[in-house]
């Protein structure tokens, strides 16, 4: 099993670009998150899934969309980036809400 | 949300030592309470999950407890190594999971 995996592995975006972090897992986990890492605080939740066709907001979702059409996917958008959004963005799976498996990471510059 | 706290946030041992971490989270809506190991420059992995009052796990010479009544969960390690250096996650999980900001750990050999 690749577990969960995640692309790209770094970009820098220019302010107002937009792009989308990928993010799989073949372990056919139903539940499937998006967190980003600032520095000194922590995982935040952005959003989460809990099965195909079903999401939901975390703790900082303004500026991101994702969407669930399969188990195996959960992309992050980012629509008209800011450099707010300059972060590690983690993407995570579980089954049923037990212990999460962790990508690789995405590290992303907005300048 | 819910606020999940962790102490210290960091903390340097000689090899050997044995030492503890703390985190705390409100009790109310609680289901279950993880613990990860962050290495630098790679990504968090779950040590373990633990929802039942009372409830002890132990992996190798990592060890945790739960106390769900007052909200608080310890991490033990025993004789630590420098392989043990990392961020010692928590989260609480209700509807959500929502992590503390990690205790840093620091073994010199």
């Amino acid at each position: 099993n690749a577990g969960v995996t995640q692309t790209p592995k770094f970009r820098i975006l220019k302010i107002g670009q937009s792009m989308t972090l990928q993010c799989a897992q073949d372990m056919n986990h139903n539940y499937m998150y998006w967190y980003r890492q600032d520095p000194g605080m922590g995982l935040k939740l952005i959003y989460y899934s809990v099965g195909a066709g079903i999401t939901d907001k975390g703790e900082v979702p303004n500026g991101y969309n994702v969407s669930r059409s399969t188990t195996e996917d959960f992309p992050l958008r980012l629509e008209l980036a800011a450099p707010s959004q300059t972060s590690v963005y983690f993407c995570a799976s579980s089954y049923s809400g037990s212990e999460q498996y962790f990508g690789p990471g995405t590290r992303l510059t907005v300048t | 949300i819910l606020n999940v706290e962790q102490s210290p946030q960091s903390l340097h041992v000689q090899e050997g030592d044995s030492t503890n971490f703390t985190c705390s989270f409100p009790s109310s809506n609680f289901y279950a309470l993880h613990w990860y190991r962050w290495e630098t420059a790679k990504s968090p992995e779950a040590l373990f999950v633990m929802t039942l009052n009372g409830d002890e796990k132990k992996k190798g010479r990592i060890s945790a407890t739960l106390n769900t009544k007052e909200g608080y969960s310890y991490l033990y390690i025993k004789g630590s190594q420098p392989e043990d250096s990392a961020t010692y996650l928590c989260a609480s999980q209700g509807g959500k999971l929502i992590f503390g900001q990690g205790t840093e750990l620091s073994v010199k050999p």
